[in-house]
């Protein structure tokens, strides 16, 4: 079945370290999406990418990283530098010719320990 | 800047009701508007993804309206169950030359049985 994985499901961070969180689609979509869900807040776009090898920033980019090397693949790394990560982080893509609605993954929630 | 709100916040209802959840946007030039479906701790699913040039679509015992000039859409669910407690949250496809994804901060509802 075509979907979208988010792994791992619960990651656990120091303080100070950077961890990587990873999304994979097999639905052949040319856009990938990376969303910080926190209650009351609703979701907010971090990085997103329309293309292999091109990516924007969104709204809270800082303390992010992200690279698309393949189009399967938009792995979003949370640094050192993002002083409040505990967040429910979402992962999605969708078709860059807006046609069709997004998919999302089942979502990854960091906590810094 | 595209804003999304969602009225009311929080809705509980007793099995069987009939009910209407609303959201309102502020700028009318979207490409399409989508609903999702969140459960505690999962990701997104999608229910009902509505064109900018349709007036509503429907699946099952959801219905989903749009209406582009006044900035609104309603999601109808009929002969409600326990099953349908979760969050609802609606989101439009900016009509901007990104076309991001902007979501309200949900409708989280509550099926009493």
């Amino acid at each position: 079945d075509g979907g979208i994985t988010q792994s791992p499901k619960y990651l656990f961070r120091k303080e100070g370290q950077n961890v990587t969180l990873s999304c994979e689609q097999n639905l052949n979509h040319d856009a990938m999406y990376w969303y910080r869900q926190d209650p009351g807040q609703g979701l907010r776009l971090i990085y997103y990418s329309q293309i292999v090898n091109d990516f924007q920033k969104g709204d809270i980019a800082e303390g992010y990283s992200v690279s698309r090397e393949k189009k399967e693949s938009f792995p979003l790394t949370v640094t050192s530098a993002q002083k409040n990560p505990t967040a429910f982080y979402l992962c999605a893509s969708g078709d860059r010719d807006r046609a069709y609605g997004y998919t999302f993954g089942s979502g990854t929630r960091l906590t810094v320990v | 800047k595209q804003e999304v709100t969602q009225i009311p916040a929080a809705l509980s209802v007793p099995e069987g009701e009939n009910l209407v959840l609303n959201c309102s946007f502020t700028d009318s030039a979207i490409y399409n508007l989508q609903w999702f479906r969140q459960d505690p701790g999962k990701g997104l699913t999608s229910l009902l993804l509505i064109q900018s040039s349709q007036r509503e679509q429907t699946s099952g015992r959801l219905n989903a309206s749009l209406d582009k000039s006044s900035g609104r859409s309603t999601l109808y669910i009929a002969a409600s169950q326990p099953g349908d407690s979760a969050t609802y949250l609606c989101a439009v496809r900016d009509g901007g030359s990104q076309g991001n994804l902007i979501f309200g901060k949900g409708t989280k509802l509550s099926v009493k049985p």
